[in-house]
């Protein structure tokens, strides 16, 4: 059984630029979430899809925004891209939250 | 709003001991618990998780976690550690009704003495 897929696991983006991440779940997973793990704020939430509806949200600013596919894929999309945006971006399915959340291995975004 | 401390930022301990990682939560009711491990560069691969029932849950790797209500603790467990244990072990909280949103805890490293 495939676990959760995201793509690219590495990402280096200027200054200003925007960049798009994404994630597949495992097969039959209709929730997918992100999280943002930083040295210094540890792991955050950024937001939560449901079949293609956003049903959390964390405390992140308009430019961190996401999506969900009929299929479950996932993208998130950051815009204007800072310095502080360099992060390791976790992607979790979960076909009901009983049976816990499996991650992916992640997208390593540095922003120069 | 819910949140997770756990107290010890690095552990060291030698290969074959005991190991007991610790986890206070903060919420009302009955929370979903969990544990996860991270290595290096890698994503966050779930060990246990609790929601209701017997208070000590079996997970893999050997280690298992002891829910207290009355200490809003939920502490990870081996009682003996090998060298590739040595990881970073998160603990997290998922309570808010309808939520499917985890907040972690800080995390603790693990290293192992040979």
């Amino acid at each position: 059984k495939a676990g959760v897929t995201q793509t690219p696991r590495y990402l280096i983006k200027t200054r200003g630029q925007q960049v798009t991440l994404s994630c597949s779940p495992i097969s039959g997973h209709r929730s997918v979430s992100w999280y943002q793990q930083t040295p210094g704020q540890g792991l955050q939430f950024l937001f939560e899809y449901f079949s293609e509806t956003q049903r959390n949200k964390g405390n992140f600013p308009g430019r961190f925004s996401g999506r969900q596919f009929s299929n479950s894929r996932s993208e998130m999309n950051v815009s204007t891209l800072e310095l502080g945006d360099s992060a390791l971006y976790l992607c979790a399915s979960s076909f009901d939250r009983d049976y816990g959340y499996t991650f992916g291995s992640g997208t390593r975004l540095t922003v120069v | 709003a819910q949140s997770v401390t756990q107290p010890d930022i690095h552990i060291t301990v030698s290969e074959g001991a005991s190991l007991e990682l610790r986890c206070n939560y903060s919420y009302g009711a009955t929370p979903y618990l969990f544990w996860y491990v991270q290595s290096p560069g890698q994503g966050l691969q779930l060990l246990l998780k609790y929601f209701s029932g017997d208070t000590l849950v079996q997970g893999i790797k050997g280690f298992e976690a002891e829910f207290k209500r009355s200490q809003s603790s939920f502490n990870l467990r081996k009682p003996s550690v090998h060298w590739s244990d040595a990881a970073e072990y998160f603990c997290a909280v998922g309570a808010e009704a309808g939520s499917y949103q985890l907040t972690f805890g800080k995390g603790t490293k693990l290293s192992v003495i040979p």
